[in-house]
């Protein structure tokens, strides 16, 4: 595809469930990042994946976030037993290296009801 | 520890007329410095960059923004506003480390455009 591309765009979930999701990064584009955008915090860091080596968990708000990449490409952020406070916007963007400009997708709106 | 401040939470600006959004950052060494705009709805799109060499930057939709080391700060303009310049306007500092380039960002400061 010509973006960065992630699913689902709207995900409505229960206090306590676990939810997955995906980033398609831009074909060729070996470094990957996960951002979060709330009202309170703003846009903030995540967790950040360069090629096949180990990524940067830096970011993390808790134990309860992880992130995998497959093959170098596609990524699945997962939170497990959510709450309230995970509600926001998860955005993904990916460069070609990385120290090269980042594109972001359209994000996934989360809802922790 | 990397920051930026953007000081203007929301920018009201008349169509035609110029504009100035402040950026101010805290980084030890040179930093990459951007420029992120976001519509209602829509993902992070960049307007500009700067990694180094000149400090005058040219970016997309006529947008430009200057370096200024001894002052830390790196401001968006713009001559003439249009309508559809209406948005969330980031600035963002990314610093080489193990974290690759992760961006920092500031709050973002919210453009109106009146007519």
């Amino acid at each position: 595809g010509a973006g960065v591309s992630q699913s689902p765009s709207n995900k409505v979930t229960e206090k306590g469930k676990d939810v997955e999701l995906r980033c398609d990064p831009i074909s060729g584009h070996t470094a990957l990042y996960w951002y979060r955008q709330s009202l309170g915090q703003g846009l903030e860091f995540l967790i950040y994946f360069q090629g096949n080596s180990a990524p940067d968990k830096s970011g993390l708000p808790s134990d309860r976030f992880s992130a995998e990449r497959t093959g170098g490409s596609v990524s699945t952020l997962t939170i497990q037993r959510t709450q309230q406070e995970d509600s926001a916007v998860y955005l993904c963007a990916s460069s070609r290296t990385n120290t090269d400009t980042q594109y972001f997708g359209p994000g996934t709106r989360l809802t922790v009801l | 520890a990397q920051s930026v401040t953007q000081p203007d939470i929301h920018i009201t600006v008349s169509e035609g007329a110029s504009l100035e959004l402040r950026c101010n950052y805290s980084y030890g060494a040179t930093p990459y410095l951007f420029w992120y705009v976001q519509s209602p709805g829509q993902g992070l799109q960049l307007l500009l960059k700067y990694f180094s060499g000149d400090t005058l930057v040219q970016g997309i939709k006529g947008f430009e923004a200057e370096f200024k080391r001894s002052q830390s700060s790196f401001n968006l303009r713009k001559p003439s506003v249009h309508w559809s310049d209406a948005a969330e306007y980031f600035c963002a500092v990314g610093a080489l480390d193990q974290a690759g380039t992760a961006l920092i960002f500031g709050k973002g400061t919210t453009l109106s455009v009146s007519s």
